[in-house]
């Protein structure tokens, strides 16, 4: 199975902009989903099929794709922003899933 | 409301079985993808198995062989056995409910339980 790449961390500054990048082949061909993780909690999907949100999940959360690279972005970050973020999508072959390596973000 | 709950962790001896139930209510299973996903402690996530809503399933290559994931339409309840249990294996078991997207035909999981805790140590 391929891997998704994702930065280990990153930090933002109340209200500003954080973009989480997510590389892999696969993402050439598949459309990436996110999650967000808060210490001891189940994940929640934030991001479907590249940009589409699910209900109750606020419109500062955006996703975007351009080539093997597929981004979320956080606009205008809040503190209750700060978790941990993955990236999914199907590996090359099409018969398997992969999570990305998880990004912490810090918000300051 | 959709719920999922998983329900069969614990400690389990290296080389010991296992098996996980994830009962959902406010959907059917038979109806659905599904698909369990585990997290090690301090790790990532980790994709184990899927199960389509046609009965065909996709397993990791970290578990292909040891791990089987199932369902009970009648109990609406998805299943995860586990054989031939490593110390790798230790970590909080998910399940989650999978919608396929139309366009590419990947999944994506909109409802997650709280997970339980495999344990293989002696």
């Amino acid at each position: 199975s391929s891997e998704l790449t994702q930065d280990p961390a990153v930090s933002v500054a109340l209200g500003q902009t954080v973009r989480i990048t997510c590389q892999g082949v696969s993402l050439r061909t598949y459309f990436a989903s996110w999650y967000q993780q808060k210490p001891g909690q189940a994940p929640i999907l934030v991001i479907f099929a590249k940009k589409n949100r699910p209900s109750g999940i606020p419109d500062r959360f955006s996703g975007s794709s351009s080539g093997n690279t597929a981004s979320l972005t956080i606009t205008g970050a809040q503190a209750e922003d700060e978790a941990d973020y993955y990236c999914h999508s199907r590996d090359i072959t099409g018969n398997y899933y992969v999570f990305g390596t998880g990004t912490k973000v810090t918000v300051l | 409301e959709v719920q999922l709950v998983e329900t069969g962790g614990g400690l389990i001896q290296p080389g010991g079985s296992l098996r996980l139930s994830c009962a959902a209510s406010g959907f059917t299973v038979s109806g659905n993808s599904m698909t369990w996903v585990r997290q090690a402690p301090g790790k990532g996530l980790e994709w184990v198995s899927l199960i389509y809503s046609d009965g065909t399933t996709y397993s990791a290559d970290s578990v292909k062989g040891r791990f089987t994931i199932s369902r009970d339409n009648s109990n609406n309840t998805l299943y995860l056995q586990m054989n031939s249990l490593r110390a790798e294996d230790t970590a909080v078991y998910y399940c989650a409910r999978a919608l396929i997207y139309y366009y590419d035909s990947s999944a994506y999981y909109d409802s997650w339980g709280q997970g339980t805790l495999v344990t293989v140590s002696s």
